[in-house]
């Protein structure tokens, strides 16, 4: 079992839909978790960053943790054919590496 | 710009060669990381450094290997020993350790022929 698990997908939604995206995880002892958005044949960059249980929100971007459950989400109000995009989840606990999910592949059509 | 710089974009070896893929940063970042990326498994990390001089195996080191004779510079090379190379690989920085944001650069895409 990986520590880390992600549906690849892919996704395909209509502009404006609401996407949710999930990560589910074993191991207990991991305290941060990120949000990684990758357009195709660039390197990842970082959406949101959350350390708690509970949500953050940036925009039309929401970050959901749930610790008791191993269970993350980030979610994509209207969406955007912008938003096409691979999204990774990946997350750590102190002294150790980050792990990441396998990447889901959103395509948001106009 | 600060940011960093990966080349070549693309890179096509022959079997048995060994090749080395650069990457530079001017974050003035302590941590640098390189990462394997394969169609279906997320990123995989190969070797970190987080200081100059220093350098830990990550999770799948086995066919490379990597110098930090300075701060900005952290190059990987694929050696011969690498069963499958063909993959895209990722060069990040970041203040510290992991839990800080890693900045990772445009990557480069090798190929065995």
């Amino acid at each position: 079992q990986k520590e880390v698990e992600q549906d690849p997908g892919p996704l395909s939604v209509p502009e404006g839909a609401i996407v949710s995206l999930n990560c589910t995880y074993s191991n207990s002892a991991f305290q941060y978790f990120m949000w990684y958005r990758q357009y195709s044949r660039k390197g990842p960059e970082l959406l949101m960053y959350t350390y708690s249980s509970g949500n953050k929100e940036d925009g039309r971007f929401t970050a959901q943790v749930d610790k008791s459950s191993k269970y993350i989400s980030l979610f994509i109000r209207d969406s955007q054919p912008s938003d096409s995009a691979t999204y990774l989840c990946a997350m750590i606990f102190m002294g150790g590496k980050l792990i990441f999910g396998q990447g889901t592949t959103l395509q948001v059509k106009p | 710009d600060g940011g960093i710089t990966q080349s070549p974009k693309y890179l096509f070896r022959k079997e048995g060669q060994n090749v080395t893929l650069s990457c530079e940063q001017n974050l003035n970042h302590d941590a640098m990381y390189w990462y394997r990326q394969d169609p279906g498994q997320g990123l995989r990390l190969i070797y970190y450094s987080q200081i100059v001089n220093d350098f830990q195996k990550g999770d799948i080191a086995e066919g490379y290997s990597v110098s930090r004779e300075k701060k900005e510079s952290f190059p990987l090379t694929v050696t011969s020993a690498q069963k499958n190379p063909t993959a895209f690989y990722l060069c990040a920085s970041s203040i510290a350790d992991f839990t800080n944001e890693q900045f990772f650069g445009p990557g480069t895409r090798l190929t065995v022929l």
